[in-house]
């Protein structure tokens, strides 16, 4: 559990602002990734990036946009353009290596539209 | 691109029975399969992993099979208890990336 970071643990959004959600990890995970939850559908993916500077859209990532500055930060910033943003956010990460590892969750955040 | 289906989506135990979730996926590429946990409001937590390689893998009370020519893999929870009452969702990827879930099923174990 420990190691990767989710803040806030909740978000209101205003129609048409920009919100950040923040992602931090310490166990020097090479790969990091956004999911969206929303009740029963399961995770979906948003992005994901394998290493600094570089990121790949997932199956949604109309409306968002990421960026990864750092190794241990991967921000999601969900856009207006995003029309229906109230679902819960899952930041992952994972460490590349020769064998497959495992995704490590976050805690999430629930952002909500006022 | 991958799609991953799941069934039941809800599932009602007695303790101490065995409870079977199972999933089908749709690329053939597709070589690890993790199984996720999620309580009401918290992080996925892995429970059981299994790669295209093998056929089966237990972990005490949890055990995953795969049949790679069907394209379908299992959960099995055995002498389930009510603390196993959670979300479950599969997922398959080709070497971890590019993730796909399924829909999830809720599982309650009744004492």
């Amino acid at each position: 559990d420990g190691g990767i970071t989710q803040s806030p643990k909740y978000l209101f959004r205003k129609e048409g602002q920009n919100v950040t959600l923040s992602c931090e990890q310490n166990l020097n995970h090479d790969a990091m990734y956004w999911y969206r939850q929303d009740p029963g559908q399961g995770l979906r993916l948003i992005y994901y990036s394998q290493i600094v500077n570089d990121f790949q859209k997932g199956d949604i990532a109309e409306g968002y946009s990421v960026s990864r500055e750092k190794k241990e930060s991967f921000p999601l910033t969900v856009t207006s353009a995003q029309k229906n943003p109230t679902a819960f956010y899952l930041c992952a990460s994972r460490l590349l290596a020769g064998a497959v590892e495992t995704q490590y969750f976050g805690p999430g955040t629930r952002l909500l539209v006022l | 691109g991958e799609n991953v289906e799941q069934h039941p989506s809800t599932l009602s135990v007695q303790e101490g029975d065995s409870a079977v979730i199972k999933c089908t996926y749709s690329d053939s590429a597709s070589n690890y399969f993790p199984w996720y946990k999620q309580e009401l409001g918290k992080r996925p937590q892995l429970i059981i992993d299994i790669r295209s390689n093998v056929g089966e893998k237990k972990d005490q009370r949890i055990a995953v099979t795969l049949n790679k020519t069907a394209k379908h893999f299992s959960l099995h929870i055995t002498e389930t208890q009510p603390e196993d009452s959670a979300v479950y969702f599969c997922a398959a990827s080709i070497n971890n990336n590019d993730m796909r879930f399924g829909a999830g099923t809720r599982l309650t174990v009744k004492p």
